[in-house]
């Protein structure tokens, strides 16, 4: 049973820390998502990946956000400096046709 | 671009009940529209879609999802619940030509009660 893995499943770090989030799409998936849930603001495309490339990141707060796929089975999201703000569940999402995306269990960040 | 309602953030319903979660889209450009569920600390997981042909989509479980065009509403309903349905649904939509972004709503928590 194919799914999306990520790790660390939680995260407590301190204001300023640099913080990595990583994620493991489905095998022969070509694009990738990242998402951030909040109470206040639902559910926020932050960027998406297809091929590898980068298609959109325009949800990302680009001075402390960078999103990259070293290779196409592994995605990384980093967050430095981390800020209290930044708190959320991150959710990654794979797919292979524009019809359905897979999502994995989340990382929930917690910054103090 | 799109953008999608919910209009309805709690639906709180006693079991067996039917249940109706209501979704409007605005779109300029054919769509693609989804329901997604979440349960408590999960990921979501897709209920059903509609891409194409019957505007009357179903899934496993028991609900059904209508698209309306003239409407631009495409509302998840459920004849009898059950407490396993408590959990938080997705209204979703994707542009048909702009690939795979998604745009969701901010989401229903439907509660079913005893």
């Amino acid at each position: 049973d194919a799914r999306v893995t990520q790790t660390p499943r939680h995260k407590v770090t301190e204001m300023g820390q640099e913080v990595t989030m990583r994620c493991q799409p489905i095998l022969g998936h070509n694009t990738v998502f990242w998402y951030r849930q909040t109470m206040m603001q639902g559910l926020e495309l932050l960027a998406y990946f297809r091929n590898r490339a980068p298609l959109d990141d325009s949800g990302m707060p680009k001075d402390r956000f960078s999103a990259e796929m070293p290779d196409a089975t592994l995605a990384t999201l980093k967050i430095q400096p981390s800020e209290p703000r930044d708190s959320a569940v991150y959710f990654c999402a794979s797919g292979d046709r524009a019809d359905t995306q897979y999502f994995g269990p989340g990382t929930r960040l917690t910054v103090l | 671009a799109q953008s999608v309602t919910q209009l309805d953030s709690q639906v709180p319903v006693f079991e067996e009940a039917p249940v109706e979660l209501r979704c409007n889209y605005s779109s300029s450009v054919s769509v693609y529209l989804f329901w997604y569920v979440q349960y408590p600390n999960q990921g979501l997981q897709l209920l059903l879609k509609y891409l194409s042909g019957s505007t009357l989509v179903k899934s496993i479980n028991g609900f059904e999802a209508e698209f309306n065009k003239s409407q631009t509403s495409f509302h998840l309903r459920k004849p009898s619940v059950h407490i396993s349905d408590t959990a938080e649904y997705f209204c979703a939509v994707s542009d048909r030509t702009g690939g795979f972004k998604t745009i969701f709503g901010a989401g229903t928590r439907l509660f079913v009660k005893a």
